[in-house]
């Protein structure tokens, strides 16, 4: 089956930039999403579609594609920035759709 | 404002079974797919099944096949995910999300459930 890899962990400090990648071979085909999750919440949906901000997340959240890689970037990173970040995605073969997210990535400001 | 509150997780003993259920508001439910996603504690994400907006079109991750079944009432506005043979690692906090509106499946989340926890234990 098709397989997403996170790093475990990033680490930055406040107000740096903070990049967090996903790997994977479908997504040069696939659009990639990102989720953050706080400890004892659910996840909130940061980026869609590679690149897109879904209305209420800060700006400073973006997100890239680069072949097989993508990448989500936090810049000027905040204190409440600090949480798990996963990204998605999803292969179809005909009428039968698998999800996939990757194993998460902890992001620690420093 | 789209609410997605989850019920029915409990403790049940290894080979049970367990209906899940996911009460929507604040959205036309039945114009969305929607989905159940799993987590085991201290673990990543795991999508479990989708749902057409009719109930007519189903899909599961391999691992859950034949043993969770997903379905939904429209004019409760529910969705379902009963859970069979339930072993140890099944016990996870499920929730239930939101499919954007589009034609087909976005097979992606716009808005999370809090979740409802499954322990499997003797």
């Amino acid at each position: 089956s098709q397989e997403l890899t996170q790093p475990p962990s990033v680490s930055v400090s406040p107000g740096l930039e903070a990049r967090i990648t996903c790997s994977g071979d479908s997504l040069p085909k696939q659009y990639a999403y990102w989720y953050q999750q706080k400890p004892g919440q659910p996840p909130v949906l940061v980026i869609y579609k590679d690149t897109k901000r879904p209305s209420g997340i800060p700006e400073r959240f973006s997100g890239s594609s680069s072949g097989t890689t993508v990448t989500l970037t936090i810049t000027g990173v905040q204190a409440e920035d600090e949480a798990d970040y996963y990204c998605q995605t999803a292969v179809t073969t005909g009428p039968h759709a698998e999800v996939i997210f990757g194993g998460g990535t902890k992001l620690t400001v420093l | 404002e789209v609410q997605l509150v989850e019920s029915g997780g409990a403790l049940v003993q290894p080979g049970g079974s367990l209906r899940l259920s996911c009460a929507a508001s604040g959205f036309t439910f039945s114009s969305h797919w929607m989905h159940w996603v799993r987590q085991a504690p201290g673990k990543g994400l795991v999508w479990v099944s989708q749902i057409n907006p009719e109930g007519t079109i189903t899909n599961y991750a391999d691992s859950f096949k034949g043993r969770f079944t997903i379905t939904r009432d429209n004019a409760k506005k529910l969705l379902f995910l009963e859970l069979s043979d339930l072993r140890a690692d099944d016990t996870a906090l499920y929730y239930c999300a939101r499919d954007p509106v589009g034609v087909g499946s976005s097979l992606y989340f716009e808005n999370w459930g809090q979740g409802t926890v499954v322990t499997v234990s003797s």
